[in-house]
């Protein structure tokens, strides 16, 4: 069955350090790939996606992600990290379904 | 454009009981999908419906079920409510471009938070 793991469950940051929240899946055929934010009290929303093409992928706010088909991984970035991007943050892979890893609670703090 | 709502937001039911929720997805848009999302298990997909058909499932025992409207809205239902169903239930809507292969992005609603007891 397909499944999607992210290994770090709660994240803990500075302002301005840089982040990197892992995300690995398990599916050997073609997939596309989501990260998920959920700022807090707020609706789900997309951050960035991967079809095909170009395995880095930017999204909103200044994140970015990078495929790596060999190894089944879909790590979302971020150089530096505000206040305000203290939220829980999703992987997600879509095969016939979306799947959604279990989450990353990042906290920032100034 | 208005997103995708939700009603009721809180609810709080005891066991045994049913309930349904609704969803209204965004206009022009024919994919309604369901999430159940707790904090032990994350995010978990209930089904998908599209023109009024159940398109994909997810494992969920047969008390939840959902159905689709003609106009896209759609309803799911818990019957015999257990205490393990409290939980946010998220409804997430996509466009479906007519012959696209890829994937369309889904819109997520603010949720229900179903409360049992």
């Amino acid at each position: 069955a397909q499944s999607v793991s992210q290994h770090n469950h709660h994240v803990i940051l500075s302002e301005a350090a840089s982040l990197e929240l892992g995300c690995n899946y398990s599916y050997g055929g073609t997939v596309n790939l989501f990260w998920y934010v959920q700022y807090p009290g707020q609706h789900l929303q997309l951050l960035l996606k991967y079809f095909s093409g170009d395995p880095l992928v930017k999204g909103i706010k200044g994140f970015e992600a990078e495929f790596i088909k060999s190894k089944f991984s879909f790590n979302l970035r971020k150089p530096s990290v505000q206040w305000s991007d203290t939220a829980e943050y999703f992987c997600a892979v879509n095969t016939d379904k979306l799947i959604f890893g279990t989450g990353t609670r990042l906290q920032v703090f100034p | 454009k208005a997103g995708v709502t939700q009603t009721p937001r809180y609810l709080i039911k005891t066991r045994g009981q049913q309930v349904t929720l609704s969803c209204s997805p965004i206009s022009g848009h024919r994919s309604v999908s369901w999430y159940q999302q707790t904090p032990g298990q994350g995010l978990q997909f209930l089904f998908e419906y599209f023109s009024e058909t159940q398109r994909n499932k997810g494992n969920f025992p047969g008390r939840f079920s959902g159905r689709q409207f003609s106009n896209s809205r759609s309803e799911m239902n818990v019957s015999t409510l257990e205490l393990g169903d409290s939980a946010l239930y998220l409804c997430a809507s996509s466009r479906e471009l007519a012959g696209s292969t890829s994937y369309n992005e889904q819109f997520f609603g603010p949720g229900t938070r179903l409360t049992v007891l």
